[in-house]
């Protein structure tokens, strides 16, 4: 069974720092990787997804690759309040997204 | 204009009873899914669907039913209620499994 791990948290961090969320993953063919954050009470939504290794910056985001580690991170800068949320991690699997747990993060004022 | 919709948002029921679920997206994709995610947050893969087509059918319990009359639409239909159904149930749509996908607005389940 194909497996993606995250750390539930909750990740606790002041507003204005960096926030770092972690996921690795098991399947060495995987070749696309989402990150998707999750209010409470509401859907999942797409904010970054990566293809290659290395870095892809969005605005304050960045999602890194490293598939010979097979982990994948996604670095939010300048932490806002309105960040606080649940980030899960989703990477493809033949053909299906494999789902992390979830990383639950609170920006404190 | 909504990608992916779910009816209804909310279902309160009783134990026993049969209910169902429907979903509709007009973002053109193949591939449509149902994932039920519980209290302690896990999403977890029901159904996939493409094309019409079975081709994901997790370790569900025969009392949930899909169906999906065109690549547009995906229904769920759940049969004798129990409380362990009790659940937030997603829709979701992607161009073909393994991309990107959309998410419906979710259905709160409640079972009493």
């Amino acid at each position: 069974q194909k497996e993606v791990e995250q750390n539930s948290g909750p990740l606790s961090v002041p507003e204005g720092a960096i926030a770092s969320l972690n996921c690795t993953y098991s399947d060495r063919g995987s070749q696309s990787f989402f990150w998707y954050r999750q209010y409470s009470g509401k859907s999942p939504e797409l904010i970054m997804f990566i293809y290659s290794n290395g870095d892809k910056e969005d605005g304050r985001f960045t999602a890194q690759l490293n598939k010979a580690s097979q982990y994948v991170s996604l670095l939010i800068r300048d932490s806002q309040p309105s960040d606080s949320a649940t980030y899960l991690c989703a990477v493809d699997s033949n053909y299906q997204l494999i789902w992390g747990a979830g990383t639950k993060l609170i920006i404190k004022p | 204009d909504t990608a992916v919709s779910q009816t209804p948002k909310y279902l309160v029921t009783q134990m026993g009873n049969d209910k169902s679920i429907k979903c509709e997206q007009n973002l053109g994709h193949d591939t449509m899914y149902w994932y039920k995610q519980d209290s302690k947050k896990f999403l977890k893969i029901m159904f996939s669907y493409n094309n019409k087509e079975l081709i994901i059918n997790e370790t569900v319990p025969n009392r949930f039913s899909p169906k999906s009359p065109d690549k547009a639409h995906l229904n769920l239909h759940i049969n004798s209620l129990e409380l362990g159904d009790s659940a937030v149930y997603f829709c979701a749509s992607s161009p073909g499994g393994g991309a990107r996908q959309f998410f419906g607005p979710g259905t709160r389940l409640t079972v009493l």
